[in-house]
């Protein structure tokens, strides 16, 4: 079993409809993120929770709502996306240990088609 | 702003040889960085990590080899094997202690 499992895998959805990604981590650890991967751009940070708490927006478009309910679990609620938001997104989390950086361990995404 | 690449999208190695894949990172602040293979339909799975205090770091059939001079990071893959066909990033944290800046990829594909 992963240690970062993302629901759903795929997810089509019309630009009028609303729906959440789930993202938890078994690994005990207290940062998470939301990263968004398009096909030849690097991964884009869109959002970092340390301790539940929200400690980076990436200006992120509001249609795009993230939650992180406790250090295990973030969602990121969806809501009149666009076609070109279609990607894959990914959740990722880290230990937050002192300011070092640590590795980052990421689930294997939810792909994700705007209609 | 600062931005990491890599010198190749593609790279095909004979199975059995060694594999080098290469990143230049331009921003001198950073001093993590860190490798990951992507294989179709995951995500990103940490392969290696280095900090500036150090040039050299060694795994399981891996070496990362970082040049702070040159701004250069290198990953070497020994004795390559079908199953290491994937794309490889490479990232740095600019400095900080939670943000990566990840490169476009190269996609390593290993020919029998």
């Amino acid at each position: 079993e992963t240690g970062v499992t993302q629901t759903p895998r795929h997810l089509v959805m019309g630009m009028t409809n609303k729906k959440s990604l789930k993202c938890e981590q078994h690994l005990g650890h207290n940062a998470m993120y939301w990263y968004k991967q398009s096909a030849k751009k690097p991964l884009e940070l869109m959002f970092v929770y340390n301790f539940k708490e929200q400690t980076e927006n990436n200006s992120v478009p509001s249609r795009f709502s993230p939650e992180c309910p406790n250090s295990s679990h973030l969602f990121l609620h969806l809501h009149t996306l666009q076609p070109e938001d279609s990607a894959l997104y990914l959740c990722a989390s880290s230990p937050r240990v002192g300011f070092q950086t640590r590795p980052q361990h990421f689930g294997d995404g939810t792909r994700l088609s705007i209609l | 702003g600062e931005s990491v690449g890599l010198h190749l999208p593609t790279l095909s190695v004979q199975e059995g040889d060694n594999s080098i894949i290469n990143c230049a990172y331009s921003n001198s602040a950073s001093d993590y960085f860190i490798w990951y293979k992507q294989e179709s339909g995951k995500g990103p799975q940490f392969i290696i990590d280095i900090r500036s205090n150090m040039d050299k770091r060694q795994g399981q059939r891996v070496t990362v080899l970082l040049n702070k001079t040159v701004k250069h990071l290198s990953l070497q893959i020994a004795a390559t094997q079908p199953g290491d066909s994937a794309v490889y990033f490479c990232a740095e944290n600019g400095g900080g202690n939670e943000k990566l800046t990840f490169g476009t990829g190269t996609r390593l594909t290993i020919i029998p």
